[in-house]
């Protein structure tokens, strides 16, 4: 049973224009959250991290919410380049040993 | 520092061959893990180590053997191919701190199963 999801496979968004990505999670035991980008044939790279003591963490233009009671994380990237046109996965853990990942989103910017 | 290292980038293998797909980390990271990729699936966890002979199974271990002698490598083993196994597979390393789990993943390995 996929404990985080990731509903929305692909998202296309202007250049300039604000991406929002969304993840689920079902598992209240998750304290830690990340956020990966991929390119194809390359491996994940890690993006942004936020820990459930906290409801926001911010690094240039990549912000993560985490909205606990909702069990729901989301990436906001302004403004949205060209070049950040890749897949995007998040990732939860709770005991520290496993990662669960999402099935990622498919994220186009259009120049 | 070369970061994850995996080797083959491609590999083609009969239904019941045996294979070991390698990995090295120069950081000296404790945790290093394997994961595999699937078409709607996301990355599921194999196996995973959190030292020099530590190991532990993950979401989806059937299939797979792992070892750890030493803190750089931590090869995967298939013993018996099958079809199913067929997909990406990513390498991944990162300290173990209470404060930062981000993961460095290797290119992967791309494995086909006849």
């Amino acid at each position: 049973d996929q404990q985080v999801k990731q509903n929305s496979p692909s998202l296309s968004v202007q250049e300039g224009r604000i991406s929002i990505l969304n993840c689920d999670y079902t598992n209240s035991m998750f304290d830690y959250f990340l956020w990966y980008k991929k390119y194809p044939a390359e491996g994940p790279t890690f993006l942004i991290s936020i820990s459930s003591i906290k409801d926001k963490n911010e690094d240039g233009r990549f912000t993560v919410f985490l909205n606990k009671s909702a069990k729901h994380l989301s990436l906001h990237i302004v403004p949205s380049q060209p070049g950040d046109s890749a897949v995007y996965f998040c990732a939860a853990n709770s005991t520290g040993n496993q990662f669960y990942f999402g099935t990622g989103t498919s994220l186009t910017v259009i120049p | 520092n070369a970061g994850v290292t995996q080797t083959p980038k491609f590999q083609v293998l009969k239904t019941g061959q045996s294979m070991t797909l390698q990995c090295a980390q120069d950081m000296n990271h404790e945790y290093m893990s394997w994961y595999r990729q699937d078409p709607g699936m996301g990355l599921r966890l194999i196996h995973y180590s959190v030292g020099a002979g530590i190991t532990d199974q993950g979401e989806v271990p059937n299939g797979y053997n792992v070892s750890r002698s030493t803190t750089e490598d931590f090869p995967l083993r298939l013993l018996s191919a099958a079809p199913s196994q067929t997909s990406v597979y990513f390498c991944a390393s990162s300290y173990w701190s209470a404060w930062s789990y981000e993961q460095y993943f290797g290119p992967g390995t791309r494995l086909t199963v006849t």
